[in-house]
């Protein structure tokens, strides 16, 4: 099975500043990354897919990097609404999902 | 608009069956692969299971192989979740999603199931 170790597991950032999240994968995972933010009480809502491509909706502010094992979300100018729990998912071999980034505002 | 709406849950004794669903609408229900995600309170997200198309192949997490079955009715856009032998380990909001372009692009509110004596 692949693991997916996510990090940091919170993280408290200022409005307008730019954050980045990492996902590293136990195997090359060839790009079959995804990320997603859930909001408290609501269900999760796909944000990026293939690692780096921007799902229909999503703000130009949210973007994915990343190749073989490592992967990241970088967020730009960071919007109260951002508020929320980020996590990834590699689609390579079956589905398996990070454990979690919380974001809060400082 | 892409909806998914699980019904089905609520609190059930170990060792016993549940049964979820989940109606989709404003999407063409038999060209997309689906899914069923569980979210554990407070914990992160597992996939539990997928179907392909007509319901010919179907997929499982671990955890589930055995005691749990994906199926769908293309006639009436519902996809279900058969539960027998639950654990209270079972005990989450099941989420119903769709594939494409990712495995699990859109998602349903979820349905709570607690397994609790």
């Amino acid at each position: 099975d692949i693991q997916m170790t996510q990090s940091p597991a919170s993280l408290s950032a200022s409005l307008g500043e730019t954050v980045t999240i990492e996902c590293r994968a136990s195997e090359d995972i060839y790009n079959g990354l995804a990320w997603y933010q859930q909001k408290p009480g609501k269900s999760p809502q796909l944000l990026i897919y293939n690692a780096n491509s921007l799902h229909t909706g999503v703000p130009s502010r949210f973007s994915g990097s990343g190749s073989g094992t490592q992967y990241s979300l970088k967020i730009n100018s960071l919007q109260s609404e951002d508020v929320a729990s980020y996590f990834c998912q590699q689609y390579y071999n079956y589905y398996t999902f990070g454990a979690g980034t919380k974001l809060e505002l400082k | 608009e892409v909806q998914l709406v699980e019904s089905g849950g609520g609190l059930v004794q170990p060792g016993r069956s549940m049964k979820l669903s989940c109606a989709a609408s404003g999407f063409t229900f038999s060209d997309y692969y689906m899914a069923w995600v569980r979210q554990a309170p407070k914990k992160g997200l597992e996939w539990v299971a997928s179907i392909s198309y007509e319901g010919s192949s179907t997929y499982y997490g671990d955890s589930v192989k055995g005691r749990f079955t994906i199926s769908r009715d293309n006639a009436k856009s519902t996809l279900y979740l058969q539960m027998n032998s639950l654990r209270s380990e079972d005990t989450a909001t099941y989420y119903c999603a769709r594939r494409y372009p990712a495995p699990f692009a859109y998602w349903g509110q979820g349905t709570l199931v607690t397994v609790s004596s």
